[in-house]
């Protein structure tokens, strides 16, 4: 596609619901990023994908945080039992490679409001 | 770890003004650096890079040079535009992939 795509591009949902949050890539590139952009904390790395495989999950605050990428392409980020503190836009980026000065080309993201 | 500092803003400013917003970074290992601009209501987009020391990144006016012996990145523009409004993040990737940011700069710039 032209561009990193996310859906949905607002979430509502109460506390203690699970949510699954969707990023399309653009076509080609290898490598995808989750970040968190908060108001307290500002941008925040959660999680890397090379392929399917994702070597990095350092990023991710708490074992209610997971993501997959299936087919090298589509990544969905599910949060469990959600918190008020999940509270934030999630935003996916992707780069061709992932390597070296490789830029990141970033979505629009999704907002996420935890009542 | 890696860190980015950048003034905080808001920066208030009227057209045609100079811009300097400061941003400085962690020294460890060979870092890219960015600037990434978020206009109201969009998402991140990448204004300028610069991926090795005395590199210029320039776009839409704006210039960032990459100074080593001063861990800076400082972005420059000569005479802003009320449409440059936006806030400015600059950021770090080094040997691993993950971009890190600093907290963003608010820029308002008035008729």
């Amino acid at each position: 596609g032209a561009g990193v795509s996310q859906s949905p591009s607002n979430k509502v949902t109460e506390k203690g619901k699970d949510v699954e949050l969707r990023c399309d890539p653009i076509s080609g590139h290898t490598a995808l990023y989750w970040y968190r952009q908060s108001l307290g904390q500002g941008l925040e790395f959660l999680i890397y994908f090379q392929g399917n495989s994702a070597p990095d999950k350092s990023g991710l605050p708490s074992d209610r945080f997971s993501a997959e990428r299936t087919g090298g392409s589509v990544s969905t980020l599910t949060i469990q039992r959600t918190q008020q503190e999940d509270s934030a836009v999630y935003l996916c980026a992707s780069s061709m490679t992932g390597e070296g000065t490789d830029t990141q080309y970033f979505g629009p993201g999704t907002r996420l409001t935890v009542l | 770890g890696d860190s980015v500092t950048q003034m905080e803003g808001p920066v208030t400013l009227s057209e045609e003004a100079f811009l300097t917003i400061n941003c400085t970074y962690t020294a460890t290992g060979y870092p890219s650096l960015f600037w990434y601009v978020q206009y109201p209501g969009e998402g991140l987009q990448l204004l300028l890079k610069a991926t090795k020391a005395d590199d210029k990144g320039s776009n839409k006016g704006f210039e960032a040079t990459y100074r080593k012996e001063t861990t800076s990145f400082h972005l420059e523009k000569g005479s802003v535009q009320v449409s440059d409004s936006a806030v400015y993040f600059c950021a770090r990737r080094g040997s691993n992939y993950k971009l890190t940011f600093g907290k963003g700069t608010l820029l308002t710039v008035n008729p």
